[in-house]
C-alpha cells in the first residue's frame, strides 16, 4: 500500500511569495492534517481536512490556508510568506471509521520550505 | 490554546541504558499518543493509550496514561543504536476526531 505523498520535497521562496504544497493520503484514508515542523517547536497543528471540509483547525493566521478535493487529496497555500514560515510541512492522513485506531497518523516525509 | 510540555528536551545514554521520558499538559486529554519521528521521516505512532491509568507495552517500550489524565510517560528498556531518534507524546482533548496535538519532542542520542 502507497504511503503518503508529499510533493514538492524542497522548495525556496522569497518574502512576499505565496506557496502552494500538495499532500496524497493512502488509499481510502478521508482524513488529512497538516503541520508545521520548526526545531524546538514540535509539530504544530495547522487543520485537518475531512471529506473535503475543514474538521479541525489551529492557531494560524489566514495567510495558511487549505483545501481537500473529492479524490481526499489535499494541498495548503501559504500566502505573502515571512521569513518565519520557514519549516518542514507534514502532511498526515488518518482513516477516520469503523476499526480505526484514534489518532493514529501516517506522515508523509514532508516539504521543506526555506523562506529568503 | 492547549499545550503539552515533554522532558527532557534531549538525552544522550549509553547502549543498553533504560529511558524515561514524560509528558505533561495542564488540560486534560482522552487519548494519548507516542510517536517517533526518524531522520529525514515524518512520525510513526508507537503507542496509543485511550484509558486514565493504562499501562501498555510494544516490545521493549512501555507507556502509561496518567491517573489526572493529564500526564503521560514512556520508557525504553535496554536501549539499542536504532532506538534514535525524536520521541513526540501528543494528545486528543475529547473525541477521537478531535485534532492531535504534539508535544515538542525529546531527542534521545545512543551511544553504542
Amino acid at each position: 500500500k502507497a504511503g503518503v505523498t508529499q510533493t514538492p520535497r524542497y522548495l525556496i521562496k522569497t518574502r512576499g511569495q505565496q506557496v502552494t504544497l500538495s499532500c496524497s493520503p493512502i488509499s481510502g484514508h478521508r482524513s488529512v492534517s497538516w503541520y508545521q515542523q520548526t526545531p524546538g517547536q514540535g509539530l504544530q497543528f495547522l487543520f485537518e481536512y475531512f471529506s473535503e471540509t475543514q474538521r479541525n483547525k489551529g492557531n494560524f493566521p489566514g495567510r495558511f490556508s487549505g483545501r481537500q478535493f473529492s479524490n481526499s487529496r489535499s494541498e495548503m497555500n501559504v500566502s505573502t510568506l515571512e521569513l518565519g514560515d520557514s519549516a518542514l510541512y507534514l502532511c498526515a492522513s488518518a482513516y477516520s471509521g469503523t476499526g480505526m485506531i484514534a489518532g493514529e497518523l501516517f506522515f508523509g516525509e514532508g516539504s521543506r520550505l526555506t523562506v529568503l | 490554546g492547549q499545550q503539552l510540555n515533554q522532558s527532557p528536551q534531549s538525552m544522550f545514554i549509553q547502549e543498553g541504558e533504560d529511558v524515561s521520558m514524560n509528558c505533561t499538559s495542564s488540560s486534560i486529554f482522552n487519548t494519548w499518543l507516542w510517536y517517533k519521528q526518524d531522520p529525514g521521516e515524518g512520525p510513526v505512532l508507537l503507542i496509543a493509550l485511550y484509558k486514565a491509568g493504562e499501562l501498555t507495552s510494544n516490545g521493549r517500550l512501555t507507556a502509561q496514561f496518567g491517573i489526572t489524565r493529564k500526564d503521560s510517560f514512556l520508557n525504553i528498556s535496554a536501549s539499542i543504536p536504532s532506538d534514535v531518534g525524536i520521541y513526540f507524546c501528543a494528545g486528543q482533548l475529547r473525541t477521537s476526531y478531535d485534532k492531535v496535538i504534539f508535544g515538542p519532542g525529546t531527542s534521545l542520542s545512543v551511544i553504542p
